[in-house]
C-alpha cells in the first residue's frame, strides 16, 4: 500500500514571498502524484500532476513540482505567493496503470499568507 | 467543472438515524469514491465503486454501506449514524484510463448530533 506524508500542517508566509510545501511518498511500485487545492467551504481543485516524463511539473495559478524518486518526493513551489493563495492544499498518490482504489491523500497543509 | 453533484449540501441528523447521501455525475466516468475529511486526518477513503453494482471497502469502511444500480449515480448510506461520523464528506470521480486526476463535489457536510 502507498501512503503520503506532508511534513507541515501549517506554513505561515509574507505576501510575494516564494514558498514550498513539502510532500514525501511511500511505495513499493510506481506512482502517480498529484497537488490538490482546496478553498475555504469549497471541493478539491487539481494544481497539478505528474504520471511520467520530466520531473518538473507546471501548474495552475503559478505552482509547480518537482518529483524526485531517490528521495520520494514532490515538492510544491511558488516563487511569489498572493493572498488569494491562502488555502488547504493536499498531496495525494495513485498506482501508476491501475488499481481502482483511488488516490491516498496526506494530511495537508494549510497555506497561510500574511500581508 | 466537472459534472458532479452531491446532495444534501448540509445535514443534521439525529445519532441512531438512517442516512444517505448521494453523488450524481453525468460525465459517465467508471469509477467513483467516497471520502471523508476531517481535521487533522486530510481525505480518507471510505468505499469506491468500479462499475454499476461494483463495489469495494476503503481505509474507514465500518459503519458505511454503498450502492450503484446506475453508472451516474453512487450512494453513502450511514445505517446508524454516530458522532464520530460527524465530518464533511466528498465524492469523487474518474475516467476509464486511470492516468487521470479525480474530479471532486462540492461535498457535504453532515452533523450527527
Amino acid at each position: 500500500a502507498q501512503s503520503v506524508t506532508q511534513l507541515d500542517s501549517q506554513v505561515p508566509v509574507f505576501e510575494e514571498a516564494p514558498v514550498e510545501l513539502r510532500c514525501n511518498y511511500s511505495s513499493s511500485v510506481s506512482v502517480y502524484l498529484f497537488w490538490y487545492v482546496q478553498y475555504p467551504n469549497q471541493g478539491l481543485q487539481l494544481l497539478l500532476k505528474y504520471l511520467s516524463g520530466s520531473t518538473l511539473v507546471k501548474g495552475i495559478n503559478g505552482f509547480e513540482a518537482e518529483f524526485n524518486k531517490s528521495q520520494t518526493s514532490f515538492h510544491l513551489r511558488k516563487p511569489s505567493v498572493h493572498i488569494s493563495d491562502t488555502a488547504e492544499y493536499f498531496c495525494a498518490v495513485s498506482i501508476s496503470g491501475g488499481g481502482a482504489d483511488g488516490l491516498t491523500f496526506g494530511k495537508g497543509t494549510h497555506l497561510i499568507i500574511q500581508p | 467543472d466537472a459534472g458532479i453533484t452531491q446532495s444534501p449540501r448540509h445535514k443534521v441528523t439525529e445519532t441512531g438515524t438512517p442516512v444517505t447521501l448521494r453523488c450524481h455525475q453525468t460525465e459517465n466516468h467508471r469509477y467513483m469514491y467516497w471520502y471523508r475529511q476531517d481535521p487533522g486526518h486530510g481525505l480518507r477513503l471510505i468505499h469506491y465503486s468500479y462499475g454499476v453494482k461494483d463495489t469495494d471497502k476503503g481505509e474507514v469502511s465500518d459503519g458505511y454501506s454503498v450502492s450503484r444500480s446506475k453508472t451516474e449515480d453512487f450512494l453513502l448510506t450511514l445505517e446508524s449514524a454516530t458522532s464520530s461520523q460527524t465530518s464533511v464528506y466528498f465524492c469523487a470521480i474518474r475516467d476509464r484510463s486511470l492516468s487521470t486526476e479525480a474530479f471532486f463535489g462540492q461535498g457535504t457536510r453532515l452533523t450527527v448530533v
